[in-house]
């Protein structure tokens, strides 16, 4: 079966602009997870998505935000864009997103860059 | 709380000896460890998973890990390293119902010819 797609694979935008990145779980998936992955910072939790509602949020701030649809997808939005949020950013997709149940699988990644 | 500690940011190892990585854990309910790998320009690929059944988990590749609570250590190893390992690896922790993981450093582990 198809694993998690994630899309665009690389973007460029200016600071102060605002972008919007997809993930397509595996189908059956409800849960859906973003990452942001840096150098510095490595891989930080940004929120987690289950049946449309968000049910955790990591410590970024309110410019980092999500969604997901009815068909489990989930679109991360970024607005006022800072060098800082150069980062690769992942999504992950479980079943039920209780770890002791299911597990968690990646997709590759979009490469977000600030100029 | 939860927290992981990978000890050794780079390991290097020649081709067909052991590969040990270190983790150190610390959470607050009985955790769920997990290590990924990560290959240049890929996603994270599980390796293997430990969730209170056996305390030695075999995962694919050969790779293998032992959950020590009384160590609050995690640590993965292989017994001969293949140039196909070179990649990040990453330990992993999850706790109770707090639905997200929290990722080690990494450890860069490089094979030698």
């Amino acid at each position: 079966k198809a694993g998690v797609t994630q899309t665009p694979r690389y973007l460029i935008k200016t600071r102060g602009q605002q972008v919007t990145l997809s993930c397509s779980p595996i189908s059956g998936h409800r849960s859906v997870s973003w990452y942001q992955q840096t150098p510095g910072q490595g891989l930080q939790f940004l929120f987690e998505y289950f049946s449309e509602t968000q049910r955790n949020k990591g410590n970024f701030p309110g410019r980092f935000s999500g969604r997901q649809f009815s068909n489990s997808r989930s679109e991360m939005n970024v607005s006022t864009l800072e060098l800082g949020d150069s980062a690769l950013y992942l999504c992950a997709s479980s079943l039920s997103g209780e770890s002791l149940l299911s597990e968690a699988f990646f997709g590759q990644g979009t490469r977000l860059t600030v100029v | 709380a939860q927290s992981v500690t990978q000890l050794d940011s780079h390991v290097s190892v020649s081709e067909g000896t052991p590969v040990l990585l270190r983790c150190n854990y610390s959470s607050s309910y009985s955790p769920s460890l997990f290590w990924y790998v990560q290959h240049p320009n890929k996603g994270l690929q599980l390796l293997l998973k430990y969730t209170s059944a056996a305390t030695l988990v075999k995962g694919i590749n050969g790779f293998e890990a032992e959950f020590k609570k009384s160590e609050t250590s995690f640590h993965l190893t292989k017994p001969s390293a293949h140039m196909s390992d070179a990649a990040e690896y990453f330990c992993v922790v999850s706790s109770g119902s707090a639905r997200q993981l929290t990722f080690g450093s990494g450890t860069q582990l490089t094979v030698l010819p």
